[in-house]
């Protein structure tokens, strides 16, 4: 059963750099897009950007000038960096799986979710 | 602001049905399909419906969807208490060239 695990530092001081790493266990990246996806507490979800395993990646406009994502397919692991963050950038988050038989838009896995808070 | 618009919450009684509404526009709903997803409090989301109608294994016949146009609706018939949680629409947009949310509705069994 594939499982997806993030993590990262859950405090990051504003104008610094956001890491965090997705860790896919039980299953293969490949033939896979990967996607960050975050929710500012009490609010909705919001699309960060998706890699497929070749390494393609797409970003949401709103957020490209800052977001760079990766893939590291020896260890089973898509990586995201958020540069200049503000207290904005406060929220769980998600790493999910797309591209299986439900369809390349239907986000099939989920991580359980990491909260990052920007504060000094 | 979410690019999908639906009803902030929505309730009912159990065994009721429920439907919650998804609203878009040409670029996303009326060009792609839709899925949904349900939220338990505390939770990841879990994949509900996908292919504006499919069920993926496991998740209960009593959830439906259909989609006319930029529209779409997911009802849930014979409602239980485990159903509380908050439900987001997704699709695909053209324009922004990746997926959109709605903005969540949560919903309540009295």
């Amino acid at each position: 059963q594939v499982q997806l695990q993030e993590s990262g530092p859950g405090l990051v001081k504003p104008s610094e750099t956001l890491s965090l790493t997705c860790t896919v266990s039980g299953g293969s990246i490949s033939n896979f897009y990967w996607s960050w996806i975050r929710q500012p507490p009490g609010k909705g979800l919001e699309y960060i950007g998706y890699m497929y395993y070749t390494g393609s990646t797409n970003y949401n406009p709103s957020l490209k000038s800052r977001v760079t994502m990766s893939v590291d397919t020896s260890k089973n692991q898509i990586s995201l960096k958020l540069s200049s963050v503000t207290a904005a950038d406060t929220a769980v988050y998600y790493c999910a799986r797309a591209g299986s038989a439900y369809g390349s838009d239907a986000f099939d896995i989920w991580g359980q979710g990491t909260m990052v808070s920007v504060s000094s | 602001q979410a690019v999908l618009t639906q009803p902030p919450s929505a309730s009912g009684a159990p065994g009721q049905r429920v439907t919650i509404s998804c609203s878009g526009s040409s670029s996303n709903i009326g060009r792609n399909t839709l899925s949904w997803y349900q939220q338990l409090p505390g939770t990841a989301p879990k994949l509900l419906m996908y292919s504006n109608t499919q069920r993926p294994s496991g998740v209960p016949d009593r959830f439906s969807c259909s989609k006319s146009g930029t529209s779409a609706s997911l009802a849930i018939s014979g409602l239980q208490s485990e159903d509380e949680a908050d439900y987001y629409c997704a699709a695909w947009d053209d324009s922004l060239s990746g997926p959109v949310f709605g903005g969540g509705t949560k919903l309540t069994v009295l």
